[in-house]
């Protein structure tokens, strides 16, 4: 059982460039989640995917841009990277919106922006 | 608004001793409550969580944690710690029909043999 993968494992980027963070999940899942983690901030929201074909704005959205681009996969974009979004980035599922069905955590994505 | 205090950002314990994660809650809903699990370079996993049933939580891997509504407080317990428990922990916060999960700064929990 795969889960959710999260791709790539690590990236470093100049400032100003671009990049997708993928993620994937096999579990038949209805919501994904994108979330960054900070040191001594604990997990923020940045976006969300209720259903396929539905986004939302979470915590921080700001500087990013999301795709849902079928139920399996939900992708993150930074379009001009700043240092500000070095971070660990994790996407996570559940079966469905509501905290009583659990979340599915990818193992991050650790993102260097200089 | 939800909130989540973990009132310690490090505990060190001896192998074979108790374990206790302290977690305090705000939320103007009835809540729901997790704790998950963090190793090193790994995703998330969830420990247990709290739905408004029984107020004493069992989880995986020996761990426990009680719901007190009067104390606004949720905190992990286990009666002896082992090596492998060397982990961030997290407490979690929601409501009961929301998307988004409010997560506490984390606590770093050190094991010594």
């Amino acid at each position: 059982n795969a889960g959710v993968t999260q791709t790539p494992k690590f990236q470093v980027l100049k400032t100003g460039q671009s990049m997708t963070l993928q993620c994937a999940q096999d579990m038949n899942h209805n919501s994904m989640y994108w979330y960054r983690q900070d040191p001594g901030m604990g997990l923020r929201l940045i976006y969300y995917s209720a259903s396929e074909g539905t986004t939302d704005k979470g915590e921080v959205p700001n500087g990013y841009n999301v795709s849902r681009l079928n139920k399996r996969e939900f992708s993150l974009r930074l379009e001009s990277a700043a240092p500000s979004q070095t971070s660990v980035y994790f996407c996570a599922s559940s079966e469905f919106p509501g905290i009583n069905y659990g979340y599915t955590f990818g193992s991050g994505t650790r993102l260097t922006v200089v | 608004a939800q909130s989540v205090t973990q009132l310690d950002s490090h505990v060190s314990v001896s192998e074979g001793t108790p374990v206790l994660l302290r977690c305090n809650y705000s939320s103007s809903y009835s809540p729901s409550l997790f704790w998950y699990v963090q190793h090193p370079n790994k995703g998330l996993q969830l420990l247990l969580k709290y739905t408004s049933a029984a107020t004493l939580v069992k989880g995986i891997n020996g761990f426990e944690a009680e719901f007190k509504k009067s104390e606004t407080s949720f905190h992990l317990t286990k009666p002896s710690a082992h090596m492998s428990d060397a982990a961030e922990y997290f407490c979690v916060v929601s409501r009961e029909y929301g998307n988004k999960l409010v997560f506490g700064a984390g606590t770093i929990l050190r094991v010594k043999s």
